[in-house]
């Protein structure tokens, strides 16, 4: 099956550092991928989508400047918290649409904490 | 705008019971209709996935049915086992370059 990765899978980190996570898809190629946010006890949260070599779609409440997302391959996306604080603490899921086709594929998750 | 809602918001039975998931959606017009799992905390996991052209879709022990014209489908999981209990979750694609509209979720426990 189509499988998606994400490094790292958790990562800690002091506030006003910056982090990158990546999200690859390993089988497959994905001309779109999303990036999600997710808080306990809650669904998943859209925060942007990203297409291959074009600038990412922020959803509305979503600081561009502060997550920043390249998508400079057919499989690999990669979303960057800059200057991160406590509050940007949480999961933070990908996924990757298999080009060509319907069915979306979700990356195991980075647990973010920002001390 | 579409809304997605799924009920129960929690479910609890015991081994080998039939378990019912119903999701329900407000706008009609999909593409298609995406059942995942997701592990406490984990990524999700594709189960399903039926296309608007689909009244059902069989994997295994599960089973999802699709009526458009009442916005809803339903999860079927035949014989449940401990290792089923999850959040399970549905979703709608919004746009054509598929941005997924989640419901809230369904979380089962099933007890051996």
């Amino acid at each position: 099956g189509a499988v998606v990765s994400q490094h790292p899978s958790w990562v800690i980190c002091k506030s006003g550092t910056s982090v990158k996570i990546e999200c690859r898809s390993l089988d497959f190629q994905a001309t779109t991928m999303f990036w999600y946010r997710q808080f306990p006890k809650q669904s998943l949260m859209l925060m942007a989508t990203s297409n291959e070599g074009s600038k990412a779609t922020y959803e509305q409440g979503v600081e561009k400047d502060k997550f920043l997302i390249n998508h400079a391959s057919l499989t690999l996306s990669t979303l960057t918290v800059t200057s991160a604080h406590p509050e940007d603490s949480s999961f933070y899921i990908c996924s990757a649409r298999i080009a060509g086709g319907n069915e979306q594929f979700f990356g195991p998750g980075t647990r973010l904490t920002v001390l | 705008k579409q809304e997605v809602t799924q009920i129960p918001a929690a479910l609890s039975v015991p081994e080998g019971e039939n378990l019912v998931l119903n999701c329900s959606f407000t706008d009609s017009a999909i593409y298609n209709l995406q059942w995942f799992r997701q592990d406490p905390g984990k990524g999700l996991t594709s189960l399903l996935l039926i296309q608007s052209s689909q009244r059902e879709q069989t994997s295994g022990r599960l089973n999802a049915s699709l009526d458009k014209s009442s916005g809803r489908s339903t999860l079927y999981i035949a014989a449940s086992q401990p290792g089923d209990s999850a959040t399970y979750l549905c979703a709608v694609p919004t746009d054509s370059w598929g941005k997924l509209q989640f419901g809230a979720g369904t979380q089962v426990v099933v007890t051996p």
